[in-house]
């Protein structure tokens, strides 16, 4: 049972323009979600992360935004680059719970078009 | 170095055959956790440390798995009697905080 769910295995966007990467999750207890980025052959690398208290966090040219009534949250990149290119995850954790591993979607192949 | 090692990179092993999978955590990093990820999906939890104390294994699959952490640094995720499904990257990740995680390169296992 895939408790964070992204429905889009890939999306193509021209440089310059907004990347728009979506996940669902449905486990009500999860109070903390993260995004990967991914290149080949190497591991995930953290790129950002947002507490269920806010609904939006912003790093430079990445933000997440958070609703929780629709246990939806997304990761916009603005302007996006070439070398924004690739896989991307959605994860969440249960830390109030007392959970420490991480629930990942199945990824986003994200190709910036330049 | 600074970042979560993981050894050897690569591994091929015949059906049947044990392996074993090494992981350096960054330094001083109490958590520490083994994932699975399977082709095209997302990397999925095995068992979780805290120093040296095994506090999760829910995620193995089978009593084939075992990891260890004597020490609290060094981790090695061992796969006894390895079969075809078993072939995946192995990520091994640590953190000071339950709320990142940073990841290894991983250890990509096929299994012949």
């Amino acid at each position: 049972d895939q408790q964070v769910k992204q429905n889009s295995p890939s999306l193509s966007v021209q440089e310059g323009r907004i990347s728009i990467l979506n996940c669902d999750y449905t486990n009500s207890m999860f109070d903390y979600f993260l995004w990967y980025k991914k290149y080949p052959a190497e591991g995930p690398t953290f790129l950002i992360s947002i507490s269920s208290i806010k609904d939006k966090n912003e790093d430079g040219r990445f933000t997440v935004f958070l609703n929780k009534s629709a246990k939806h949250l997304s990761l916009h990149i603005v302007p996006s680059q070439p070398g924004d290119s690739a896989v991307y995850f959605c994860a969440a954790s249960a830390i109030a719970s007392g959970a420490n591993n991480l629930f990942f979607g199945t990824g986003t192949r994200l190709t910036v078009i330049p | 170095g600074a970042g979560v090692s993981q050894s050897p990179r690569y591994k091929v092993a015949k059906r049947g055959q044990d392996v074993a999978l090494r992981c350096d955590p960054i330094s001083g990093h109490v958590s520490l956790f083994w994932y699975q990820q399977a082709l095209g999906q997302g990397p999925e939890f095995l068992t979780y440390f805290q120093n040296e104390a095994q506090l999760d294994k829910s995620g193995l699959p089978s009593d084939r798995f075992f990891a260890e952490r004597p020490e609290g640094s060094v981790s090695t995720l061992k796969i006894q009697r390895t079969q075809q499904e078993d072939s995946a990257v192995y990520l091994c990740a640590s953190s000071l905080r339950p709320s990142e995680a940073f990841f290894g390169q991983g250890t990509r296992l096929t299994v012949v």
